[in-house]
């Protein structure tokens, strides 16, 4: 079963605005990722946080994990035309020696130049 | 030089066929994962080796049969293509087995079957 929930599932946005994506999931987690996939390529990794930080940040981008409410929000400041991707989380589930992830079905960013 | 790289791209083929799909990563990484993503981008988990040893193997079809060779790389066969079957299947890698280590994805295979 569908282990992330992501909302929302379409989010367009002017250039230079920012763009707060969240993630819910269902049971508890030792690591949570971000991955970004441009239309028509393979996944990117962005950040990887663990369920005992609450704030990450590189660069442009801003993960915060709250494992109470089984959430995650990326914020991406400043946003650019080439930030229009889709854009993933990943929870191991609690078991992460295998690193099977479980993937949410994403948020379509639409960056407008 | 490409980290993780699948041949082919795409893939047309009809009902009935088998196909294969290769994968290669020359990260040196031990781990090696299929993907199978849907027309609605969901992506789900289908195999994981690690060192050459299966460690994940989701409910699959077992129509769908890994192969790792060597831990550079990972081949998926898949027997009597169905409708069903279409979809982008990535390869990724990392560099051991556990959730605390990103992964590497490939470009994916499109496989349509007609």
């Amino acid at each position: 079963s569908q282990q992330g929930e992501e909302d929302p599932q379409a989010l367009s946005i002017q250039e230079g605005e920012n763009a707060t994506m969240n993630c819910s999931y269902k049971t508890s987690i030792n690591n949570l990722q971000w991955y970004r996939q441009n239309s028509g390529r393979g996944l990117v990794h962005l950040i990887l946080i663990r369920s005992n930080e609450r704030e990450k940040h590189s660069g442009r981008l801003r993960v915060t994990l709250d494992t109470s409410k089984k959430s995650s929000s990326l914020l991406i400041t400043a946003s650019r035309a080439a930030d229009t991707a889709s854009y993933f989380c990943a929870t191991d589930k609690g078991s992460s020696n295998t690193g099977k992830l479980i993937f949410g079905q994403g948020t379509t960013l639409q960056v407008k130049p | 030089d490409t980290a993780v790289s699948q041949t082919p791209k795409y893939l047309v083929t009809q009902m009935g066929n088998d196909k294969s799909i290769k994968c290669e990563q020359n990260l040196g990484h031990d781990t090696m994962y299929w993907y199978k993503q849907d027309s609605k981008k969901f992506l789900k988990i289908m195999f994981s080796y690690n060192n050459k040893e299966l460690i994940i193997n989701e409910t699959v079809p077992n129509r769908f049969s890994p192969k790792s060779p060597d831990k550079a790389h990972l081949n998926l066969h898949i027997n009597s293509l169905e409708l069903g079957d279409s979809a982008v299947y990535f390869c990724a890698s990392s560099q051991v087995a556990g959730g605390n280590y990103e992964q590497y994805f490939g470009p994916g295979t499109r496989l349509t079957v007609t």
